[in-house]
């Protein structure tokens, strides 16, 4: 069965500052992997996914993430933060079979921007 | 266009009470999911429907038990509610298109059990 790792449960960025969240997955194969936001009282928004390919992807709200297969890790990154930016951030994988889309997510990270 | 909708938003049983959860997706996906969040533990999956007419146990789906009638409808029972199942419960669904998937989310039900 596949797993998320989320290292960090709490991080705290001044605004303007850089971020990155750190993410590790478990599976057999190269898993569809995906970064989802969440802001207080909301559900869930799709940040950016990855399938196959080009390893570094682009997502919404300036987020970027790279994908590292010999590190099984999946990092988000964002050159500088915005006090907007302050949500809690899931990774998540899914196996790339048809049949079997069942989604699992991280602990989450919370991020605080201070000004 | 609405996407996932749930109801009820917020709900407060009583310990032993049953009740229903309610989800609905307008966007024609084949799969749809359960989930509760708890803090520090993320979203975990309780139920997952593949399709109409077959559903999938998740990592959490004791004390539960849900319906896929048909392709738009997910819904959620909780048959003798414990104080263990005060949570919030996301609703999602997608759709598999070649190598391009996304899940939408519904607002989420906001579940106290006293």
């Amino acid at each position: 069965a596949q797993s998320v790792t989320q290292p960090d449960i709490h991080i705290t960025v001044s605004e303007g500052a850089s971020l990155e969240l750190r993410c590790n997955y478990s599976y057999g194969a190269t898993p569809y992997l995906f970064w989802y936001v969440q802001s207080p009282g909301q559900g869930l928004q799709l940040l950016l996914k990855y399938f196959s390919g080009d390893t570094l992807v682009q997502g919404i709200k300036g987020f970027e993430a790279e994908f590292k297969r010999s590190q099984s890790s999946f990092n988000l990154r964002k050159p500088s933060v915005h006090w907007s930016d302050a949500a809690e951030y899931f990774c998540a994988v899914e196996p790339p079979n048809f049949g079997n889309e069942k989604l699992t997510f991280g602990t989450g990270t919370r991020l605080t921007i201070i000004p | 266009n609405a996407g996932v909708t749930q109801t009820p938003k917020f709900q407060v049983l009583k310990t032993g009470q049953s009740m229903t959860l309610q989800c609905a997706q307008d966007m024609n996906h084949n799969s749809m999911y359960w989930y509760r969040q708890d803090p520090g533990m993320g979203l975990r999956l309780i139920y997952y429907s593949a399709s109409e007419g077959t559903t999938d146990k998740g990592e959490v789906p004791n004390g539960y038990n849900v319906s896929r009638l048909n392709k738009r409808e997910f819904s959620l029972r909780l048959e003798s509610a414990a104080p263990s199942q005060t949570s919030v419960y996301f609703c999602a669904s997608s759709l598999r298109q070649g190598r391009n998937t996304e899940a939408f989310f519904g607002q989420g039900t906001r579940l106290t059990v006293v």
